[in-house]
């Protein structure tokens, strides 16, 4: 079946500008997470969603970052007033429920340039 | 807080040869703890896990112990491939539903 998918692949930003960012999660899986990738470094958590509820978003680096999930599939990923510091590669994931044992799927990501 | 520690690399490797890639961490507790590759030009995908204490995970060949006397998850391969040169990431995740903690990766190449 389909996996996560993401939209845009790439995108490249002037300073200032927004930008939305787009996850397609794995049909019924519960769970979505946004990550940030820097330039050879690992992911690092941004949010995470159950359903359209947003139970975590401990790792929104500032108040620019914004996310929604508004019927609980669908997810995006809004960076307001970008800088450069923003560039870096961007990572959906799902997982089906809430047990211990699920795995979490990881979409393409799409890497950001803000310039 | 929570963190993973990671061997650097780029780790270059002959085809055939054994591999190690060590991998520590520090954490409140006991989580679970992952190995994730990503191969050139994909995204992250699960390579294996274990959840407790001396439980090995295993796929493609590769292994890994949870060592919770020395706190580490080292991964071993027997015999690499040309086809596993890719970045290997080390992971943690406590409860569930929650998020991972990742390392900084691992790049391993694998010459013929």
């Amino acid at each position: 079946g389909a996996g996560v998918s993401q939209s845009p692949r790439y995108k490249v930003a002037k300073r200032g500008q927004d930008v939305a960012l787009r996850c397609d999660p794995i049909s019924g899986h519960v769970s979505l997470f946004w990550y940030q990738q820097a330039l050879g470094q690992g992911p690092e958590f941004l949010t995470y969603f159950q359903n359209e509820a947003q139970l975590d978003k401990s790792g929104l680096p500032s108040d620019r970052f914004f996310a929604e999930r508004p019927e609980g599939s669908v997810s995006t990923l809004k960076i307001q007033r970008t800088q450069q510091e923003d560039s870096a590669v961007y990572l959906c994931a799902s997982s089906q429920g809430l047990a211990e044992q699920e795995t979490q799927y990881f979409g393409p990501g799409t890497r950001l340039l803000v310039l | 807080g929570d963190s993973v520690t990671q061997m650097e690399g780029p780790v270059t490797l002959s085809e055939e040869a054994f591999l190690t890639i060590n991998c520590t961490y520090t954490a409140t507790g006991y989580p679970s703890l992952f190995w994730y590759v990503q191969y050139p030009g994909e995204g992250l995908q699960l390579l294996l896990k274990a959840t407790k204490a001396d439980d090995k995970g295993s796929n493609k060949g590769f292994e890994a112990t949870y060592r919770k006397e020395t706190t580490s998850f080292h991964l071993e391969k027997g015999s690499v491939q040309v086809s596993d040169s890719a970045v290997y990431f080390c992971a943690l995740r406590f409860g569930t539903a929650s998020k991972l903690t990742f390392g900084t990766g691992t790049r391993l190449q694998v010459t013929l």
